[in-house]
């Protein structure tokens, strides 16, 4: 399977803190993608990394992509309550669906 | 800001019976996909649409489900005959180009009894 496998399954934080996601994947990929989901709601995108490209960043969002290890991390600056929600990396082969990790349950505490 | 729609939010049916889920894209995007995500579980792939024609399904899609675009707006997915393990939360996606960010429906729950 290529689906990436994101760690730690949940990250509990106070308001402020700085939290990092990781995620590996199993197969070459085009890019990666990163996720936003909200208890029961859709998904929304946050950031897109090429193959190529080792570091992107948005507003309080890091992303860092090395190939050679397939892994990624996500890492958000000053985290804020509104911040606690479920986040996805997904992969992107040559065929142009996503493939989904299992997800990082962040709460960030007030 | 445009987004993807879906509906309904919450569709109950007795197994064997046949439900159409409906997404309407975002209205200049090209590609159109479903996932899946069954309660606890990750979020599955299950078909790509372009070009008025599937380009790609995962081993999920079956015979059991199709799709459809039946006019410049509506993106369906139909099961024919639902299972138990068809119940999930069904979410539509599209995209301007192969490859790049989808922009998600909220999703439709399907619950089959």
């Amino acid at each position: 399977s290529q689906q990436g496998e994101e760690d730690p399954q949940a990250l509990s934080i106070q308001e402020g803190e700085n939290a990092t996601m990781n995620c590996s994947y199993k197969t070459s990929i085009n890019n990666l993608q990163w996720y936003r989901q909200n208890s029961g709601r859709g998904l929304v995108h946050l950031i897109l990394i090429r193959s190529n490209e080792r570091e992107k960043h948005s507003g309080r969002l890091r992303v860092t992509l090395d190939t050679s290890k397939k892994s990624s991390s996500l890492l958000i600056t000053a985290s804020r309550a509104a911040d606690t929600a479920s986040y996805f990396c997904a992969t992107v082969t040559g065929a142009n669906n996503l493939f989904f990790g299992t997800g990082t349950r962040l709460t960030v505490i007030p | 800001e445009p987004e993807v729609t879906q509906t309904p939010s919450h569709q109950v049916t007795q197994m064997g019976q046949e439900v159409i889920l409906r997404c309407v894209p975002i209205s200049n995007h090209l590609y159109f996909y479903w996932y899946r995500q069954i309660l606890g579980q990750k979020v599955e792939f299950l078909v790509s649409f372009y070009n008025n024609e599937i380009s790609e399904k995962s081993e999920i899609f079956d015979d059991q489900f199709s799709v459809e675009r039946p006019d410049g707006s509506n993106f369906t997915l139909k099961i024919r005959s639902t299972k138990l393990e068809d119940s999930a939360m069904y979410f539509c996606a599209s995209g301007r180009q192969s490859s790049y960010e989808q922009y998600f429906g909220p999703g439709t729950r399907l619950t089959v009894t």
